[in-house]
Order: C-alpha cells, then structure tokens, then sequence
C-alpha cells in the first residue's frame, strides 16, 4: 500500500467555479478525515466520516462544500462557486479506528487549491 | 474547547547543533493524546510520535527526543544534533479520547537547519 493518496496535488481555478478533490485513504483505514491548512496555520479539522457515514462537520465547512465517501472507500470534497478565502491546503487522513494510543492518523500529500 | 500553542514560529540553527522545539496544549479532558507530526516542502504531514496523557515517559528515538510534563502541560520535542534533512515545518496536535477524535493542531514550528 503507497499511503494515503489526493488528486490532484494543485488546482487553480477562477472564482465562481466549482472544484472536487479526491482521497483515497489506506485500504481497509475505515476513518477518514478532511483538514484545511492555510498559510503558516496548523491543519484545521473539516470533516469525518466512519466508513461511509459522515459523522461530523465543522462549523468551517459552510454549505458551499460537501463532502461524500461511497462505499466507504475513497472520498470527494466539493466546493460550490469559489471564493478566494477558499484557496488552501485540503489534506485528507485516514486511520484504522479511533485516534488514540496505539492508532495514528496518516496523511495525504494535499491538494493546493489557488482561486484567482 | 482544546488548543495546543507552538509559540516559535521558526528557528534557525546550524547543523549538529541541538534544537527544542516547544508545545503547550490546553485540555479539560483527564484522557487525551498527543502528536508530534513533521511536514516536508513537499506537504505530506509525517507521524513522528504519539503520546497518551497517562505516559509521562520521556521518549528517545534515535536523534530524536520527546519530554511530556503533565504538570507544565508541555509536550517538547528535541533534536540533537540536527542535520539539513530535518529542515520542515514541526507541529504538535493534540486528540481527545471521546468524540470524533480528530487532531487539533498547533500552528507549526518551521525549523531551518544551515549546512
């Protein structure tokens, strides 16, 4: 298994349009998580999902995005009509369970999304 | 709510010299989880440690070292005899045991080591 893996690792796009990421998590990783990162600040939780349930979304996440795992596999996050406060880092964990002692998150590369 | 503070916001060493780097977290929960992860140029975060809040043992991998104090709430990260490839941006996060246990993460150190 290579890891964690996003597509695409950039993306401009001009404000208005619409853009999706793609996740795909280690296989059999049931938990998947969405961050946000921008400019020198930490990742910032998004959203998550236990399989294909999505148990929980940050007040971040305004109704302009969505975010689905079919099947509990890979994973898409969606933005509606972009805005140039949207332009980030989208980093994509998955986790096989709950964080905890003995489980760690691991990390995809990220998708840099530029609105101009 | 929990926070964690990394108060360097970058650090400027020259190589072999031994660097600190700081974490502060804040938390009411009695059982809670603690991270070290190193983030590269090229974006991928890299797990370095994790800690529980009932191990206050000191950890040591390699160049590497780990001091949790639960009395000072710090959760330090020490390099010895850092090297260039340990030039990256350093955060320290932190999960509760309940809930959607996802990580809350310090802003970052960036560590710049000089040849």
């Amino acid at each position: 298994d290579t890891g964690v893996s996003q597509d695409p690792r950039h993306k401009i796009t001009k404000r208005g349009q619409n853009v999706t990421f793609r996740c795909d998590p280690i296989s059999e990783h049931n938990r998947l998580y969405w961050y946000r990162q921008t400019l020198g600040q930490g990742p910032e939780f998004l959203t998550y999902f236990q399989n294909e349930a999505q148990l929980e979304k940050s007040r971040l996440l305004s109704d302009r995005f969505s975010a689905e795992r079919p099947k509990g596999s890979f994973s898409t996050l969606e933005i509606q009509r972009t805005e140039q406060g949207d332009s980030a880092m989208y980093l994509c964990a998955s986790s096989l369970g709950v964080v905890s002692s003995n489980t760690e998150a691991f990390f995809g590369q990220g998708t840099r999304l530029t609105v101009v | 709510a929990q926070k964690v503070t990394q108060a360097q916001t970058e650090i400027s060493v020259v190589e072999k010299e031994d660097v600190t780097l700081d974490c502060v977290y804040e938390t009411r929960d009695t059982t809670y989880y603690l991270f070290w992860y190193k983030q590269p140029p090229s974006g991928e975060l890299v797990f370095l440690i994790r800690r529980n809040s009932f191990d206050e043992q000191n950890e040591i991998s390699g160049r590497y070292s780990w001091n949790f104090q639960k009395s000072t709430s710090s959760f330090n990260f020490t390099i010895t005899a850092s090297q260039v490839v340990d030039s990256a941006v350093y955060f320290c996060a932190l999960s509760l045991d309940t809930g959607r246990r996802a990580l809350t993460f310090g802003s970052g150190t960036r560590l710049q080591v000089q040849p």
